[in-house]
């Protein structure tokens, strides 16, 4: 069965600094890795996804996400933080299979940037 | 603009009552699924379906229903058998099968007990 591990429930961060949001997994096979965030009161927004090639991943908003093979691990990144980008972060993993497009979803990450 | 519309924002259930939450979506994706979210334990899948006419149990379908007649239709119904309904509920489309596709989301029902 596939996991997925955030150990983190809030990071806080001061506006301006870099960010790190962890994000470890636990797959058979290779992994795909996503990485959603979430307004209040609002669904969650695709923010970037590793399937495979380079490790470091670009996403929208100026995140990125570095891959991991040997550690498992998929942290969210972002060079200077933004109070904007204080939301719920979640990582979620999906594995190719004949059962067709499952994630499974991290706890959550609460980001706190402040100014 | 395309994307996932759900409907009601808010919705209050009385005891012993069925309650049905509407997600519609017009980005021609093939899969749907629908996810309950409580504080602090992420999204669990509860209905899941890959095309119309056909659905699964996903983790936690014990007191829920779906039915996919249309493909851009998938509404969830709450049943009384359901103890603890209180919760966000969201649902989501994705392009089809393929795993390495990322899933679109609604903007949820919050769902609460009279």
């Amino acid at each position: 069965a596939q996991s997925v591990a955030q150990p983190e429930d809030q990071v806080n961060v001061a506006e301006g600094n870099p960010l790190t949001v962890k994000c470890t997994y636990s797959v058979s096979g290779n992994p795909y890795l996503f990485w959603y965030v979430q307004y209040p009161n609002r669904g969650l927004q695709f923010l970037l996804k590793y399937i495979t090639g380079d490790n470091l991943v670009k996403g929208s908003y100026g995140f990125e996400a570095e891959f991991n093979k040997s550690q498992t691990s998929f942290h969210l990144k972002k060079p200077s933080a933004l109070v904007s980008d204080s939301a719920l972060y979640f990582c979620a993993v999906s594995v190719h299979n004949n059962a067709g497009n499952m994630l499974t979803f991290g706890g959550g990450t609460r980001l706190m940037v402040k100014p | 603009d395309g994307g996932i519309t759900q409907s009601p924002k808010y919705l209050f259930r009385k005891e012993g009552q069925n309650v049905t939450l509407s997600c519609e979506q017009n980005l021609n994706h093939d899969a749907m699924y629908w996810y309950r979210q409580d504080p602090g334990q992420g999204l669990r899948l509860i209905y899941y379906s890959q095309i119309v006419n056909d659905f699964q149990k996903g983790d936690i379908a014990e007191g829920y229903s779906v039915s996919r007649e249309k493909k851009e239709s998938f509404p969830l119904t709450v049943t009384s058998a359901q103890k603890n309904p209180t919760a966000f509920y969201l649902c989501a489309s994705s392009l089809g099968q393929l795993s390495n596709q990322p899933q679109h989301f609604g903007d949820g029902t919050r769902l609460s007990i009279l």
